[in-house]
């Protein structure tokens, strides 16, 4: 029934250690997205994929990629986890892009933390 | 530049006062502005966006473009109120660009 969801919504494990977050929407949206939030809850748009195409990548190291196997699906896979990259992850998707674009619904957040 | 400020981390009050979060923006061009909710460890949500003009849990904003300002309001604050509130602006490629979060915290 949920929206948007992720797994998992806690992780944590050994700096050095390679890492996956899976997304998943079941709104027929076309558009997704993976947000970032620090420890002082700063939220900042890391990636967006638009009909499995990425169109936004902020300056976020290489050690992050993320994967869109079809529309419905967004995964985040971090090598080499640093202690920086702990924080809580946001999948979020909506309809359309660029000035086009709907409503975004978000998920419920994975915590990671890095050890 | 596009660019959101929310001068205030944390703003209290009491249970029945009124609230302004006040937020800023910096966009050349005809604004997208929302504003949205985050209540403790649960997922954001929208809470209201100017182009609907609408009144969300008994808050409102406008959008003053002489001011670039949309500040969100509410007359009579509840505990219910407590959380974080993010307000954001349509980037140019749809994504959304918050500001930093004002932590409301309403108390009895």
């Amino acid at each position: 029934d949920t929206a948007v969801s992720q797994t998992p919504k806690y992780l944590v494990t050994q700096m050095g250690n390679d890492k996956s977050i899976k997304c998943e929407q079941n709104l027929g949206h076309d558009t997704m997205y993976w947000y970032k939030q620090d420890s002082k809850k700063f939220l900042k748009i890391m990636f967006s994929y638009n009909n499995k195409e990425l169109i936004i990548n902020e300056t976020v190291p290489n050690r992050f990629s993320p994967k869109s196997p079809d529309k419905a699906h967004l995964n985040l896979h971090i090598n080499s986890l640093e202690l920086g990259d702990s924080a809580v992850y946001f999948c979020a998707s909506s309809q359309g892009w660029g000035r086009n674009t709907g409503e975004l619904f978000f998920g419920e957040g994975s915590r990671l933390t890095v050890l | 530049a596009q660019r959101v400020t929310q001068p205030e981390k944390l703003l209290s009050v009491f249970k029945g006062a009124p609230v302004e979060l006040k937020c800023n923006y910096s966009y050349s061009g005809s604004p997208e502005l929302f504003w949205y909710v985050q209540y403790s460890r649960q997922r954001l949500q929208l809470l209201l966006r100017h182009i609907s003009r609408e009144s969300i849990k008994g808050f409102t904003a406008d959008l003053n473009k002489g001011e670039t300002s949309f500040h969100l309001k509410k007359p009579f604050a509840q505990e219910e109120d407590s959380a974080m509130y993010y307000c954001a602006l349509r980037g140019s490629q749809g994504n959304l660009i918050f500001g930093k979060g004002t932590k409301l915290s309403v108390k009895p």
